[in-house]
């Protein structure tokens, strides 16, 4: 198993420009989430996603959208980028069975907005 | 909403000295995991904690749960450079499975 990829590892926009940050896993979990992270402030949900057509806003979801058309696949766009978005970006995945919701990350995709 | 704090923010140490970060939710929370991100590198999940009060301990690593399941603590005893990283707790509040609340984080250098 790949477990959760992410692409593209690095990115560089420009202030405006629009793009999608790939996620994908494939060990059938049902939940995806999107993280950001960035110095001094730890991890915070961006979007995430119980299954297929199903998506809610986290702690900062403003200039992000999502969709989760496949259980493999949870992207993450940027609508307008903005310097604020310049971060390091997680995609994680999760299961309810064995009674645990630990997160698998992927490895992280660098975003910088000039 | 739900905020999960995490002391300290850096902590410097000589390697063969302990280590501990501290965890605090403003909520009761149904389990806490713990997660290791070696630098530029993504987090990996380490345990979770279920119970009030449990400890459980991986080799030098030592968890706990608070009683009133608001707290925990990772504690590191004769820390190696191979601890080096950022430490994160992760909070549920168990009514929305699957979404976690991470605290700041720890960042842990270990001088040799």
């Amino acid at each position: 198993n790949a477990g959760v990829t992410q692409t593209p590892k690095f990115q560089v926009l420009k202030t405006g420009q629009s793009m999608t940050l790939q996620c994908a896993q494939d060990m059938n979990h049902e939940y995806m989430s999107w993280y950001r992270q960035d110095p001094g402030m730890g991890l915070r949900l961006i979007h995430y996603s119980v299954g297929a057509g199903i998506t809610d806003q986290g702690e900062v979801p403003n200039g992000y959208n999502v969709s989760r058309s496949t259980t493999e696949d949870f992207p993450l766009r940027l609508l307008s980028a903005a310097p604020s978005q310049t971060s390091v970006y997680f995609c994680a995945s999760s299961s309810v069975r064995g009674n645990t919701d630990t997160q698998y990350f992927g490895p992280g995709t660098r975003l910088t907005v000039l | 909403g739900q905020q999960v704090m995490q002391i300290p923010q850096y902590q410097h140490v000589q390697e063969g000295e302990d280590f501990t970060t501290y965890c605090n939710s403003s909520t009761t929370l149904s389990n806490i995991q713990w997660y290791k991100q070696r630098p530029g590198g993504h987090p990996v999940f380490l345990i979770q904690l279920v119970k009030s009060g449990e400890v459980k301990k991986q080799k030098r690593l030592t968890f706990q749960f608070g009683e009133a399941k608001k707290n925990s603590s990772l504690h590191i005893t004769a820390t190696q450079t191979t601890d080096v990283g950022t430490y994160f707790c992760a909070g549920s509040g168990g009514t929305s499975y699957g979404k976690l609340t991470f605290g700041q984080g720890t960042i842990l250098t270990v001088h040799p």
